[in-house]
């Protein structure tokens, strides 16, 4: 079946360092792809997505690029910011009705 | 994005009784919902899917007489957690899916629940 791997952490970034969360996938067809983020206590909230190969999704100074031949939806930032400290979910759909597929999740911290 | 609202954020029952949890798509029809179950500092479990006016689909090990769940209009889904046990304490978490609009879907803001 269709399944999300993203790297484990936690990881742990100075501010303003570069931030890489890797994310690959394997799924029949071309499904979409996201991140979604996680702060304490709440739910989730959608951060970008891609609904097609070669697709950038961007949103608040991180960015993804939809790369099927690799399989991959890395998510990176430039310089990030105490308050970008949460969980991180990678995750693909196909269509219609189906749940969406989550990776286990990267739990980031960002100290001053 | 769409907005979904959960309620209550935070509940406290005694072992043995039941507790609702609601889930609303308040600026669109959810024509899917989705429940899921996250345990600390873990990914989230997918308990059931349910589509707007039939049974909902519950996923191998998820007890469907313990956990009722109701999609009886298009903009509101119910979870029942029916005679309460403290393992069933958890962080519970909707989401809706509009199927024929966009791929993504939007979640509540959880529900802790907190069997005593």
């Amino acid at each position: 079946g269709d399944s999300v791997t993203q790297m484990e952490g936690p990881v742990t970034l100075s501010e303003e360092a570069f931030l890489t969360i890797n994310c690959t996938y394997t799924a029949t067809g071309y499904p979409s792809l996201f991140w979604y983020v996680q702060y304490p206590g709440e739910g989730l909230q959608l951060l970008l997505k891609a609904t097609k190969a070669d697709d950038k999704g961007s949103n608040k100074g991180f960015e993804a690029t939809y790369r099927k031949e690799t399989t991959s939806f890395h998510l990176e930032k430039g310089s990030v910011q105490v308050s970008d400290s949460a969980v991180y979910f990678c995750a693909l759909t196909k269509s219609g009705n189906t749940p969406l597929v989550f990776g286990k999740g990267t739990r980031l911290s960002v100290i001053a | 994005g769409a907005v979904v609202s959960q309620h209550p954020s935070r509940v406290i029952c005694k072992s043995g009784t039941s507790v609702k949890i609601e889930c609303r798509s308040l600026d669109f029809q959810a024509t899917t919902m989705f429940w899921y179950r996250q345990f600390p500092k873990q990914s989230l479990m997918l308990m059931a899917t349910s589509n707007e006016g039939s049974k909902a689909t519950y996923e191998q090990g998820v007890e469907k007489d313990k956990f009722l769940i109701n999609h009886a209009s298009l903009t509101l889904s119910t979870l029942t957690v029916t005679s309460a046990h403290p393992e069933d304490s958890s962080f519970y978490i909707c989401s809706a899916r509009d199927q024929h609009s966009v791929p993504e879907a939007f979640f509540g803001q959880g529900t802790r629940l907190t069997v005593v």
